[in-house]
Order: structure tokens, then C-alpha cells, then sequence
């Protein structure tokens, strides 16, 4: 069965400190894997995609990384502002069928 | 770029209504996409358009949802009658093509409350 968990479910932090949100799925034949973020009240904003092939990938203070061997995926957020306050979700696209599942999210609260 | 275009942005109505939810995409992009996020079930696919012809609907839940793309520059997401399990938040996108690797722009979303 195609799934996408995320953990932690929720994650609170101080400003200015580094965390790192995981993804791990079962998706199968896997064509990318992508990470939004979604501050309240708007929609997903794209903020890095990976291709099997690509092991790791950049977005200003936000880094991703890819193991497709053992199907897992991070993002990692370095010295955390107020505005990274925010849902990011974990979406993973298989190829052929161009099913794509979504995760649940992760509820980042950054503190002042 | 004035990005996808939902309408309205709330919609409060009462079960049994009919209910319809618009969707601009943005100018060119050939592929259209219908969401629905909820705090149980996260985001879920309804489902998209490719060319303005749907794809896969897999994801509509039941029959009382339907939707349709009559061109590249509108779509209608319908639900007839509503009922209270369908209040969530509904989202569109769009995309330039309908390649897995191209990046899906979503809309603001529309806040449904099936009362």
C-alpha cells in the first residue's frame, strides 16, 4: 500500500535553532518526492523536489535530503525564523499512474 | 501573475444545499487539480485535468461530487447535496504539464461548513 508518514507530528523550537523534519514512505515505482510548506490559512507552497537520483537539494535556509534505498526523506531547517511557523508536508509521486500520496504534516511552531 | 484563483474563499451552507466551488488556473498551464484537506485525513486528491479533460477522479469520494474544466481557464468543483462530513478546507492547482516532476501552484483554498 502507497504511504507517507511524517514525524514528529508537531515540533515546537526556539528561534534561531536548527530541526530536521522526517519522511518515510512506501511508494512504489517512485518517480519524486517534494516538500511544501503551508502556513495557516493559505495553500502548499513548494519548497524543494527530488528525483531518485538526487540525494539532496537546497532552498535558502531549508535543505533536503533522499535515500530512496531505504525510502526515507528529511528537511532540514537551519536558524529557524518566527515566519518558519508552518505545516510542511512530505509528498510522494510513483510513476506510470501519477498517483500521488500526501502526508499527514508536520506542525512547526517557532518561539520567540 | 495573479497565480490560481479560488471563489468564493468561504462558504457556508446548510446540508442538502448544492455547492459550487470555482477554480482560475493560472494562464497556460495545462493541468488542473482539486484537493480536499481535512485535520483527519490531511491533504487528499479529488481529481485532476489534463487539458481540460479529467484524468483520474479515483479520488472523488461519491457521487454527489462531479467536476468539470469546460476550457484552460475555469473549472467547477460541485457537490450535490452536501452534507456535514464534507466541510473542509478545497484546494486547486495547476501545473504547466502534466509531468510528475512539474511543480503544482496551489490556490488560496475554499473553507466549506456543511451545517
Amino acid at each position: 500500500k502507497n504511504q507517507v508518514e511524517q514525524s514528529p507530528q508537531s515540533l515546537i523550537i526556539l528561534e534561531g535553532k536548527n530541526c530536521t523534519l522526517q519522511c518515510n514512505y512506501t511508494v512504489s515505482p517512485f518517480s519524486n518526492l517534494r516538500w511544501y510548506k503551508q502556513d495557516t490559512g493559505r495553500g502548499p507552497v513548494s519548497l524543494t523536489i527530488m528525483t531518485f537520483s538526487e540525494n539532496t537539494k537546497s532552498n535558502g535556509r531549508y535543505t533536503a535530503t533522499l535515500d530512496a534505498d531505504t525510502k526515507q526523506s528529511s528537511l532540514h531547517i537551519t536558524a529557524s525564523q518566527l515566519s518558519d511557523s508552518a505545516s510542511y508536508i512530505c509528498v510522494v509521486t510513483n510513476t506510470g499512474g501519477f498517483k500521488t500520496i500526501f502526508g499527514a504534516g508536520t506542525r512547526l511552531f517557532v518561539k520567540a | 501573475d495573479a497565480g490560481v484563483i479560488q471563489s468564493p474563499r468561504h462558504e457556508v451552507t446548510e446540508m442538502g444545499q448544492e455547492v459550487t466551488l470555482r477554480c482560475k488556473p493560472i494562464s497556460g498551464h495545462n493541468s488542473l487539480f482539486w484537493y480536499r484537506q481535512t485535520m483527519m485525513r490531511g491533504l487528499e486528491l479529488l481529481i485532476y485535468f489534463n487539458n481540460n479533460v479529467p484524468i483520474d477522479d479515483s479520488g472523488m469520494p461519491e457521487d454527489r461530487f462531479s467536476a468539470k474544466m469546460p476550457n484552460a481557464s475555469f473549472s467547477t468543483l460541485k457537490i450535490q447535496p452536501s452534507e456535514p462530513r464534507d466541510s473542509a478546507v478545497y484546494f486547486c492547482a495547476s501545473t504547466a504539464s502534466s509531468g510528475a516532476y512539474n511543480e503544482q501552484f496551489f490556490g488560496p483554498g475554499t473553507r466549506l461548513t456543511v451545517l
